[in-house]
């Protein structure tokens, strides 16, 4: 039950897009389609974004958008706005019933 | 509209005992999973342990197993976490969130600190 991996901080200007990457194993990532992607304001529950690796939730906007390539997730944000500034984490289910998180990433709007 | 209320969370010396609850409201509680996901101080998501929506199924994290228990009411809509052997590592806000493969709703969470 390691840590996905991902980046500590990732940063843009307001309308850039970025990626978040967050690189598993064979065990967890790449060997199951069940991805998902939370933000966290600070002080804030997490929030769900993306699920089974690029599904939006009703009401997240399609600036939002997740993928996936053998051990590694990622999510991208374009047009990046001020409100996205936030906490991302990454999830994936790792079998026997278990699941990992990332470490998470910071993301911050120059 | 969907709720999760957690509590219970408080100050505990290592090797005590909490019991931690989460009232759901809103959505038919029997019929999903929910899971519990901590946060220690400044750190990021741990997802730490998760129960079917009969309550036949439970599994935890590595961290955790053996010392905490993971139970549900679903007459009281009410998912529980008993924590005992408390260590101060397991100091961190206590999330309940609910879903199969991913989690859609969350609480705001309780803390826990253990402390001497």
């Amino acid at each position: 039950q390691s840590a996905l991996t991902q980046p500590a901080s990732v940063s843009g200007s307001p309308g850039q897009s970025i990626t978040i990457s967050c690189t598993g194993t064979s065990s967890d990532v790449g060997s199951y389609n069940l991805v998902s992607w939370y933000q966290q304001h600070p002080g804030k529950a997490p929030k769900l974004m993306i699920y089974e690796g690029s599904k939006r939730p009703s009401g997240v906007s399609n600036r939002f958008s997740g993928s996936k390539s053998g051990n590694t997730a990622s999510l991208t944000i374009s047009g990046l706005q001020a409100e996205d500034e936030a906490d991302y984490y990454c999830c994936s289910y790792a079998g026997n019933n278990t699941w990992v998180f990332g470490g998470g990433t910071k993301l911050t709007v120059l | 509209e969907v709720q999760l209320v957690e509590s219970g969370g408080g100050l505990v010396q290592p090797g005590g005992s909490l019991r931690l609850s989460c009232a759901a409201s809103g959505f038919t509680f029997s019929s999903y999973w929910i899971h519990w996901v901590r946060q220690a101080p400044g750190k990021g998501l741990v997802w730490v342990s998760r129960i079917n929506s009969d309550g036949s199924g439970t599994s935890y994290a590595d961290s955790v197993k053996g010392r905490f228990t993971i139970s549900r009411d679903n007459a009281k809509n009410t998912l529980y976490l008993q924590m005992n052997s408390l260590r101060a590592e397991d100091t961190a806000v206590y999330y309940c969130t609910r879903g199969d493969w991913h989690f859609d709703y969350w609480g705001q969470g309780t803390l826990v600190t253990v402390s001497s």
